[in-house]
């Protein structure tokens, strides 16, 4: 299992532009989550996806939009680039069988996207 | 507001020496804490949760509730221990985790 994988590694777009990118989980993962992590931060949750559907999302502007695939790949779609969206863009992939909605699954990191807004 | 503070940006130690990588939290309620590493060309990783109250890698942390605090923890460290630390909070019911800015640990022979 080569784990979450991410494509592609790195981006290039310029100002105004649209950018895909995208995330396959972990083998037996249905949860993926994306978070933005800027130079010398931390990462930041953007949002989760869960059958489907966005389930939880973070501080972020409507530009910033999602979708899961039936097999749990996902992808992050952002409109309208700005600058300050140069970023470190990573996905996290959680298993299913919750023992309890309260409970915590691992989620499991992806090496991550980068992409530079010029 | 939910918030999580690593003071120190870098932490430099011999090798042997203690270490100890602070951070702290505000959040409402109670939380659930983590550390995660990241290695030097490699992914994101989950060192400990306090739930678990495990010892990984020599490392340890404890929730202090009345200080707010989750601080990481290791006796004697190795040249391995070289890595990028990140605290991380969890809100109740959700899957959500709220990072830290992170701490390098540089640790020389």
């Amino acid at each position: 299992d080569a784990g979450v994988t991410q494509s592609p590694t790195h981006l290039i777009k310029t100002r105004g532009q649209q950018v895909t990118l995208r995330c396959s989980p972990k083998s037996g993962h249905d949860t993926v989550s994306w978070y933005q992590q800027a130079l010398g931060q931390g990462p930041q949750f953007i949002f989760q996806y869960y059958e489907e559907e966005e389930r939880q999302r973070g501080n972020f502007p409507d530009r910033f939009s999602g979708h899961q695939f039936p097999n749990y790949s996902s992808e992050l779609n952002v409109n309208a680039l700005l600058l300050g969206d140069s970023a470190l863009y990573l996905c996290a992939s959680s298993p299913a069988n919750r023992v309890r909605e309260s409970s915590y699954n691992e989620q499991f990191f992806g090496p991550g996207t980068r992409l530079t807004v010029l | 507001a939910q918030r999580v503070t690593q003071p120190e940006k870098l932490l430099s130690v011999f090798k042997g020496a203690p270490v100890e990588l602070k951070c702290n939290y505000s959040y409402s309620g109670s939380p659930e804490l983590f550390w995660y590493v990241q290695y030097s060309r490699q992914r994101l990783q989950l060192l400990l949760r306090h739930i678990s109250r495990e010892s990984i890698k020599g490392f340890t942390a404890d929730l202090n509730k009345g200080e707010t605090s989750f601080h990481l923890k290791k006796p004697f460290a190795q040249e391995e221990d070289s890595a990028m630390y990140y605290c991380a909070l969890r809100s109740y019911n959700t899957d959500k985790l709220i990072f830290g800015t992170g701490t390098r640990l540089q640790v020389f022979p």
